[in-house]
């Protein structure tokens, strides 16, 4: 499957630890894009990268949200100090700027912080 | 604000039915407009774009700008369109704002 991946698919933690979530794009996608879903709401972006630059982050994205994607190809989000609030469905989606402005969406990573 | 409002959550109706998925957005500019769409237990994909002006799967959207409108269309449902439906507008960084999203329910 050439597809988005991510990685883990699932992830339940105590509030207050920190997790780390990966995704990898497809292989000559430049753009990198994480969304948010919660409950009822459509996905609400979070930041993106061109290659390894990190160009816009949400509002959403509060100090305790980390994102990297260090040689421009995979990218890794990690909350800090997690809180109730941050359960949700994290995705991740890739496109080649340029080409096609169509979006690729990984399955997510459902966090549930207990 | 760059805003997209899907008013429906749940749209409802039979086999054979005629569609019509409402989406209304907010834009300053050239708007580009999509519609993903998410089947049970699978990733969301898209379905159609506008300035492609396809049909895909028997789905239309005509982007409206006097009416600031994209609503989806299809004139016969079939069961296996069953999903949750997105309306999406392409900022102008490239992100995408999402509506809230319809759930399709077509019954037998």
């Amino acid at each position: 499957d050439t597809g988005v991946s991510q990685d883990p698919r699932h992830k339940i933690t105590k509030r207050g630890q920190n997790v780390t979530f990966r995704c990898d794009p497809i292989s000559e996608h430049n753009r990198l894009y994480w969304y948010r879903q919660t409950l009822g709401q459509g996905p609400e972006f979070l930041t993106y990268f061109q290659n390894e630059a990190q160009l816009e982050k949400s509002r959403l994205l509060s100090d305790r949200f980390s994102a990297e994607r260090p040689k421009g190809s995979f990218s890794t989000l990690e909350i800090q100090r997690t809180e109730q609030g941050d359960s949700a469905m994290y995705l991740c989606a890739s496109n080649l700027a340029g080409y096609t402005d169509t979006q690729y969406f990984g399955p997510g990573t459902r966090l549930t912080v207990l | 604000a760059q805003r997209v409002t899907q008013p429906e959550k749940l749209l409802s109706v039979f086999k054979g039915a005629p569609v019509e998925l409402k989406c209304n957005y907010s834009y300053s500019g050239s708007p580009e407009l999509f519609w993903y769409v998410q089947y049970s237990r699978q990733r969301l994909q898209l379905l159609l774009r506008h300035i492609s002006r396809e049909s895909i799967k028997g789905f239309t959207a005509d982007l409206n700008k006097g009416e600031t409108s994209f609503h989806l269309k299809k004139p016969f449902a079939q069961e296996e369109d069953s999903a949750m439906y997105y309306c999406a507008i392409r900022g102008n960084t490239g992100k995408l704002i999402f509506g809230q999203g319809t759930t399709l329910q077509v019954k037998p």
